[in-house]
This record gives structure tokens, sequence and C-alpha cells, in this order.
């Protein structure tokens, strides 16, 4: 199936604790993103690659770190899980990093810090 | 003060009714908006996207307006089915950095 998948879909976590979540995407979308749902269901963007360049670097905290190894892969790596990481974090990707053609979303990863 | 607000929070409806959720934004200046349906445990899936010039659009039973003039948006369900339980959030992309905001979503529950 042609799709953005992200792994785990769901981690639990103490605090302090060093995790990634890995995206893959297979439509040969160009440009792919982080982003996080907050408990308010607010989307907001974290990062975005464009060909393996990043693009976009929000205001999130150094411990947060994307890591593009190939078009098709962005990684989150997260350092010293803090319990307000806890959140829902979503991949997806675009033909382009203007979104022209639609954004395709991963089905999201839910990252529980206790 | 988020830029993309949506009403009502949440509905509840029965099977085989319609209804209605608002979108009104601040976003400027403008490129496109977009309707996006997020069943639960899952990412947002597209529904629509106008841009300036598009006053209405539609997808199925999915309708979706825009009045750009009033920075106002709304999606129609028509004939709801169970299914059409989920959340939808309206997205609105800036055109000079095409950057996303999104509204938090409608949570819409339909019973049979």
């Amino acid at each position: 199936d042609t799709a953005v998948s992200q792994t785990p879909k769901y981690l639990v976590t103490q605090m302090g604790n060093d995790k990634s979540i890995k995206c893959e995407q297979n439509l040969g979308h160009d440009t792919m993103y982080w982003y996080k749902q907050d408990s308010k269901k607010f989307l907001k963007i974290m990062f975005s690659y464009n060909n393996k360049e990043l693009i976009i670097n929000e205001t999130v905290p150094n411990r947060f770190s994307p890591k593009s190894p190939d078009k098709a892969h962005l990684n989150l790596h997260i350092n010293s899980l803090e319990l307000g990481d806890s959140a829902v974090y979503f991949c997806a990707s675009s033909q382009g990093d203007r979104g022209s053609w639609g954004y395709t979303f991963g089905s999201g990863t839910r990252l529980t810090v206790v | 003060k988020n830029q993309v607000e949506q009403s009502p929070q949440s509905l509840i409806i029965l099977e085989g009714k319609n209804c209605t959720l608002q979108c009104n934004y601040t976003v400027s200046p403008f490129s496109n908006l977009r309707w996006y349906k997020q069943d639960t445990g899952r990412g947002p899936v597209s529904l629509t996207i106008m841009t300036f010039s598009e006053n209405t659009k539609s997808n199925g039973r999915y309708t979706a307006t825009l009045d750009a003039d009033t920075k106002q948006s709304s999606l129609h369900i028509t004939a709801s089915q169970l299914s059409d339980s989920a959340s939808y959030i309206c997205v609105v992309t800036r055109s000079n950095d095409y950057k996303l905001s999104f509204g938090a979503g409608t949570t819409v529950t339909v019973r049979a």
C-alpha cells in the first residue's frame, strides 16, 4: 500500500529517557513533516524537510532532533523526555514544499511520558 | 488566539441527518483552505481544498463552501452515516510562506 507509515504507534516511556519515532513514505514525495497534536487537538508543525534538507524548524526544544537519511524517511529523535512531550506525533509528506498537491499523514504515534 | 476557529466543538447527530460545521479564519494572506477528516487513532485525510476563487466544492456527501471576503468556510455533511463519526479539521494555508494553520476540529458523532 502506498502510504506514510510511522512506528511505533504507541510509546510509553519514563521521564529522562531518549526515544525515536520512525517515519517512511513510499509515495515518492520530496517533502516530509513532523507535527505535534496536543491534548486540545491542535496540530502544530515542528519540522519540514525537502529533499533531505531542513526547511522549517519551528520553535521546538533542541531535545527534538529530526534526521532524514533519504527522501523517503524522516525520523524524530527526542532526548531527555519530559511530561509535556506527551502528545500524538504525526508524520506527513507532500510533493513540493508548498503542499499544492495535498498532504498525506501517517496514523500517528501516541507518546506518553510518565 | 488561534488563527483558525471551528464551531461547534462537538456535535451528535442521528444517522441519515445533515449537519454543518463552521470554520472562521484570520490567516492572511490567504492561499487555500482544506477540510480534513480524522478518524480516531488515525491521521487526517483530505476531503476538499478550495482556493480564493472557489465558493463551493463537493466530495461525495461532503460539501464545503468558502467566503473569502468574510473569511468563513463551512462543511456540510448530507445523509450522515455511522462512518462519518470523526473529527473534522479546517486548515488554512498562508500564501507567502505556505505555512498551515490548523483549527482544533469539530468532533462529529453519528448515532443509529
